[in-house]
């Protein structure tokens, strides 16, 4: 199946910081990515639906300026989670779907990144 | 909108025994259901999916699940669990357009020797 990779893994920042976080389609073109965010033990909570070239699409109660993303091309999607606070740490979640339908509608996930604000 | 039921928080079984792990789904129109994997500290693996046609779906792994769309189920199984299937799976659901997934709330598999 197609790739997707998530980087970094894990990352430890100070309070007040900002953390970037990048999604890249290793084998396919993605128009369309989407964040989730997982809490401990809970389900997936999407953030956020980026699309190439135009701004993204945010959930019900995601501050758009505090996670930032950008879909600046057809492989690569980022997240910047600006003055990072405890609260925001959590398990950050991309997932990518070709806009040729790679699969048939399947996502694909990274990773995942872990970000710890202390 | 769309929405998924995984009714149970925690499946156990014994290895080697046949499993079932519970999802009912709503969406309007036909949906696309799916199920994924997730290990600790990991991303989701693919497990299967339902787009359309045969009603039972074989997967990665031994799994297969069937969609039964009087019920509104997409029920995950396996004829013979292993103690590496034990994880938290997700089901989840779309519609037809460019939309996102919809994840239940994810049930813990644990599979005992």
């Amino acid at each position: 199946g197609a790739v997707v990779s998530q980087h970094p893994s894990w990352v430890i920042c100070k309070s007040g910081t900002s953390v970037k976080i990048e999604c890249r389609s290793l084998d396919f073109q993605a128009t369309t990515m989407f964040w989730y965010r997982q809490f401990p033990k809970q389900s997936l909570m999407l953030m956020a639906t980026s699309n190439e070239g135009s701004k993204a699409t945010y959930e019900q109660g995601v501050e758009k300026d505090k996670f930032l993303i950008n879909h600046a091309s057809l492989t690569l999607s980022t997240l910047t989670v600006t003055s990072a606070h405890p609260e925001d740490s959590s398990f950050y979640i991309c997932s990518a779907r070709s806009g040729q339908g790679v699969g048939t509608g399947e996502l694909f996930f990274g990773e995942g990144s872990r970000l710890t604000v202390l | 909108a769309q929405s998924v039921a995984q009714p149970e928080d925690q499946v156990n079984v014994a290895e080697g025994n046949p499993l079932t792990v519970k999802c009912t789904y709503s969406v309007s129109g036909n949906p696309y259901l799916f199920w994924y994997v997730q290990y600790p500290n990991r991303g989701l693996q693919f497990l299967l999916k339902y787009i359309t046609g045969d009603n039972l779906v074989k997967g990665s792994y031994g799994f297969e699940a069937e969609f039964n769309k009087s019920q509104t189920s997409f029920h995950l199984k396996k004829p013979s669990a292993l103690v590496s299937d034990s994880a938290l799976y997700f089901c989840a659901v779309r519609d037809q357009g460019n939309t996102p997934l919809v994840f239940g709330k994810g049930t813990r598999l644990s599979v005992i020797a």
